[in-house]
């Protein structure tokens, strides 16, 4: 079945402290995977996704994430978190060739403190 | 930026009664989709609707459930007979095409059933 995992449920940070949020997924094919932010009272927002190519994915607001197929994870990471950061981040999995409906995981609640 | 916008933003309506949420998801996409999150828990897809009809349902999408675009632009999502365990949010999301490009969402509908 095609799944996907969060490992954290709620991360809590400093400021200007790295972050890095782990999503692995299931599925034997080949799939596109997003990273999605919702900040409070404001809807889901595409960070960054990965098609094909160049593993390393970069996204707005610093962001990168790094799709390693071996271990079928798509981790995001931000080296230094503003408080603006807080929000909740969703890793999504869409399987190729298979319509355009998106597996998300149950997402990652991060707060920055000041 | 365009933006797919849903109406109403929060809706509370009693058990057994019906709902309509409405979506105008961006102009040029073709595929649409809902979402539901239940408090705490994941992002999950209901339908996606191409082409006037259905493309693809999940076990969510029961007879309860039903989608349509009366006119061009609205998309609804129509819930007869609501049931406490409907409450969540509901998201709309539009594409382009079924793969290879993002699936924007809209803010979402909170919907709380009494």
């Amino acid at each position: 079945a095609q799944s996907v995992s969060q490992h954290n449920h709620h991360v809590i940070l400093s400021e200007a402290a790295s972050l890095e949020l782990g999503c692995n997924y299931s599925y034997g094919g080949t799939v596109n995977l997003f990273w999605y932010v919702q900040y409070p009272g404001q809807h889901l927002q595409l960070l960054l996704k990965y098609f094909s190519g160049d593993p390393l994915v970069k996204g707005i607001k610093g962001f990168e994430a790094e799709f390693i197929k071996s271990k079928f994870s798509f981790n995001l990471r931000k080296p230094s978190v503003q408080w603006s950061d807080t929000a909740e981040y969703f890793c999504a999995l869409r399987p190729h060739n298979q319509g355009g409906k998106l597996i998300f995981g149950q997402g990652t609640e991060l707060s920055v403190k000041p | 930026e365009p933006e797919v916008t849903q109406t109403p933003s929060h809706q509370v309506t009693q058990m057994g009664q019906e709902v309509i949420l409405r979506c105008v998801p961006i102009s040029n996409h073709l595929y649409f989709y809902w979402y539901r999150q239940i408090l705490g828990q994941k992002v999950e897809f209901l339908v996606s609707f191409y082409n006037n009809e259905i493309s693809e349902k999940s076990e969510i999408f029961d007879d309860q459930f039903s989608v349509e675009r009366p006119d061009g632009s609205n998309f609804t999502l129509k819930i007869r007979s609501t049931k406490l365990e409907d409450s969540a949010m509901y998201f709309c999301a539009s594409s382009p095409t079924s793969s290879g490009n993002t699936i924007y969402f809209g803010e979402g509908s909170w919907l709380t059933v009494v």
